[in-house]
């Protein structure tokens, strides 16, 4: 069970937007930057977002990250069936003493 | 171009230590601005961070796993490692090895993020 809560699932067509939400807490999101990994089927996750809402050399602009309180959001646009992949927000938790991850988001371009 | 390689027995029997290494290549394994990490997934699972190592050797666990992990770093090899004790089948991941950027040895890094990845490694604990 993550501390950082993810949905399961989200599905759009191609071209639509979609967003990706990270529920916290306290102790984690809303004093702590959050940064975004996508992991292409049978690949290594690679950063998407860094610093809540910075994109690193090489990630287009349809990428875009947010944070407000204890959430952050993932925000993509112009669907393509590339970014068929698991998301995956991630955070330091003081309480747990620790980096951590949420469960990650399956998005699927119909 | 900065790679990371993982490399280390795919099998493990039950009660045993798992090791892995990571060889950085392409970049310092010295950096001031930058630990190294240990990440692991197991199938069809998300993502659980293991530990940190500063390249002076301070290291930082996750406390759910501090008791059987060691890692440690070899600077003129160009290379960190992981040493996890008394496995389980639960243990059963790829692993994964990680440049994390904290922008310096501070602990926990007021932002980090993880930005060079290894393509992973399936490590198997079974008899």
């Amino acid at each position: 069970q993550s501390v950082l809560t993810q949905p399961p699932s989200v599905s759009a067509a191609p071209g639509q937007k979609v967003t990706i939400s990270c529920f916290g807490s306290s102790s984690n999101i809303a004093n702590n930057y959050v940064s975004w990994y996508q992991q292409l089927p049978g690949t290594a996750p690679k950063l998407l977002i860094f610093d809540n809402n910075i994109r690193p050399s090489g990630i287009p602009d349809r990428f875009s990250g947010s944070k407000s309180g204890t959430s952050a959001t993932l925000g993509i646009t112009g669907l393509q069936t590339g970014d068929e992949a698991d998301y995956y927000c991630g955070t330091w938790d003081s309480s747990l003493s620790g980096v951590v991850f949420g469960g990650g988001t399956r998005l699927t371009v119909l | 171009q900065l790679q990371l390689q993982e490399s280390g027995p795919r099998l493990v029997k039950p009660s045993e230590t798992l090791s892995l290494t990571c060889t950085v290549s392409g970049v310092s394994i010295i950096s001031s601005s930058y630990y190294w990490g240990w990440i692991r997934q197991p199938p069809g699972k998300g993502l659980e961070w293991i530990g940190s190592i500063y390249y002076s050797g301070t290291t930082y666990y996750n406390p759910s796993l501090k008791s059987r992990v060691t890692i440690s770093v070899d600077t003129s090899n160009h290379q960190f490692s992981l040493q996890l004790s008394s496995v389980t089948a639960a243990d059963t991941a790829v692993f994964y090895c990680a440049r994390m950027y904290s922008g310096g040895w501070f602990w926990p890094p007021p932002n980090f993020y993880f930005d060079y990845w290894g393509q992973g490694t399936l490590v198997t604990v079974s008899s």
